[in-house]
């Protein structure tokens, strides 16, 4: 199957300051998708995003299909933006399923 | 309109019990899953419904689990005779065709 690798796994920053994550996957796909899990365990839809580049506040994402990569942006980073980062995607061979990565865990400190 | 829907939030059952785990979709969605997260892991996709029918159970454990999205109603995941195990954090998604997947907020589920 599938395999998605997200790096960093654990990221520590300072209160204003910018980070990127990176998700790399191994085959094609048509359907991408950014999730924040917050320290209470919800799942939080960041972003759908097969390709392209898509902006939501201080948060944006890219995905370069045809490289099989994917980059979310954090910029002026805030204690709330705490909590572990999922990458997922999904293959039309395997029906709508996800395949998640690891996560990136994040730690932002005041 | 009102998110994906699971109930209970936390359970506790004590091993050889029975749970069923009830997932109310996102209204205009006709496809559900369910995966699975276990403590520090990332989640793992066990079944794909859609009204009655499941269409990928690839991810399910061949014993003990079902799952069922009737016509009428939520869709249930049932796990019969708990192990410890089977302690993990259970999600329900939803989504529409051409669209992301949303998640429920989880049930918790510990075995003692």
């Amino acid at each position: 199957g599938i395999q998605v690798e997200q790096s960093p796994p654990d990221l520590i920053l300072q209160e204003g300051a910018n980070s990127t994550l990176r998700c790399n996957f191994s085959d094609s796909v048509n359907n991408l998708q950014w999730f924040h899990q917050n320290p209470w365990g919800q799942l939080i839809n960041l972003f759908y995003i097969p390709s392209g580049t898509k902006q939501n506040g201080r948060l944006s994402a890219t995905t370069v299909a045809t490289e099989r990569y994917s980059l979310l942006y954090i910029s002026s980073s805030q204690t709330t933006d705490s909590g572990v980062y999922f990458c997922a995607v999904g293959q039309e061979t395997s029906g709508s399923r996800l395949t998640f990565g690891e996560g990136t865990q994040l730690t932002v400190n005041p | 309109n009102a998110g994906v829907m699971q109930n209970p939030r936390h359970l506790v059952r004590r091993r050889g019990q029975e749970v069923r785990l009830r997932c109310s979709p996102m209204k205009g969605h006709s496809h559900v899953y369910w995966y699975r997260q276990l403590p520090e892991e990332g989640l793992k996709f066990m079944v794909y419904l859609q009204k009655e029918n499941i269409i990928d159970e690839s991810g399910m454990p061949k014993e003990r689990f079902s799952a069922e999205f009737p016509k009428e109603g939520p869709s249930i995941l049932r796990i019969q005779q708990v192990v410890r195990g089977d302690s993990a954090a259970y999600f329900c998604a939803s989504s529409r065709t051409g669209s992301g997947a949303f998640f429920g907020q989880g049930t918790r589920l510990t075995v003692v």
